[in-house]
């Protein structure tokens, strides 16, 4: 069964710098991979989406990359603001309809 | 705007009671989804349909039922069978393509039930 990581679990950065949250799968036969990124006690909004024929997605100050090969995506937010503050979770698409979440990296981003 | 409805957002219920969580869509989306989500864990599926009229169980539909007789709606009951049900709901939608199913998922803003 795929088994979708995202390491940390938490991270705080000063406003302005740029970071890369990581997203690790256990199965590289996938469909796709979608960010998203969630508000407390919210529903999910998506970010990017990346097919399995494709490197990367680009939005704005955001960008997703993927290598199914190495089982691993990487988000990269360029010059952080603290409204970027919220949990950004990864899910992978292996089928119809089977998409697998992983837990999540609560990010915070100081003033 | 298009976009997902999910009600309502808060629900209390006693031990015993069903109750009934509203998803609407119109989004033109012909998939539809239930999602669980508890603190510390990934979303976990409950149901999705594809179709008006057909539903699948997805990993824990145990406790649960659907119904989707309208494109833009698929309602979620939460039995009294189910032994957990406080948590966090999520309605999610997406375009089909093709056979893999590839499209989007968008999601609703979520209903949080808490069982007294």
């Amino acid at each position: 069964k795929q088994e979708v990581t995202q390491i940390p679990a938490a991270l705080s950065v000063p406003e302005g710098e740029n970071l890369v949250l990581n997203c690790s799968f256990t199965d590289s036969a996938i469909y796709n991979l979608q960010w998203f990124r969630q508000d407390p006690g919210k529903g999910l909004t998506s970010l990017l989406l990346i097919q399995s024929s494709q490197r990367e997605q680009t939005s704005g100050r955001l960008n997703a990359s993927l290598d199914k090969s190495s089982g691993r995506s990487t988000l990269y937010i360029a010059a952080s603001q603290p409204g970027d503050s919220a949990t950004y979770l990864c899910a992978v698409g292996t089928g119809a309809n089977n998409l697998f979440f992983g837990t999540g990296t609560r990010l915070t981003v100081i003033p | 705007d298009g976009g997902i409805t999910q009600s309502p957002k808060y629900l209390f219920r006693k031990e015993g009671q069903n109750v009934t969580l509203s998803c609407e869509q119109n989004l033109n989306h012909d998939a539809m989804y239930w999602y669980r989500q508890d603190p510390g864990q990934g979303l976990r599926l409950i149901y999705y349909s594809q179709i008006v009229n057909d539903f699948q169980k997805g990993d824990i539909a145990e406790g649960y039922s659907v119904s989707r007789e309208k494109k833009e709606s698929f309602p979620l009951t939460v039995t009294s069978a189910q032994k957990n049900p406080t948590a966090f709901y999520l309605c999610a939608s997406r375009r089909i393509q093709g056979t893999s199913n590839t499209g989007e998922l968008f999601f609703g803003e979520g209903s949080r039930l808490t069982v007294l």
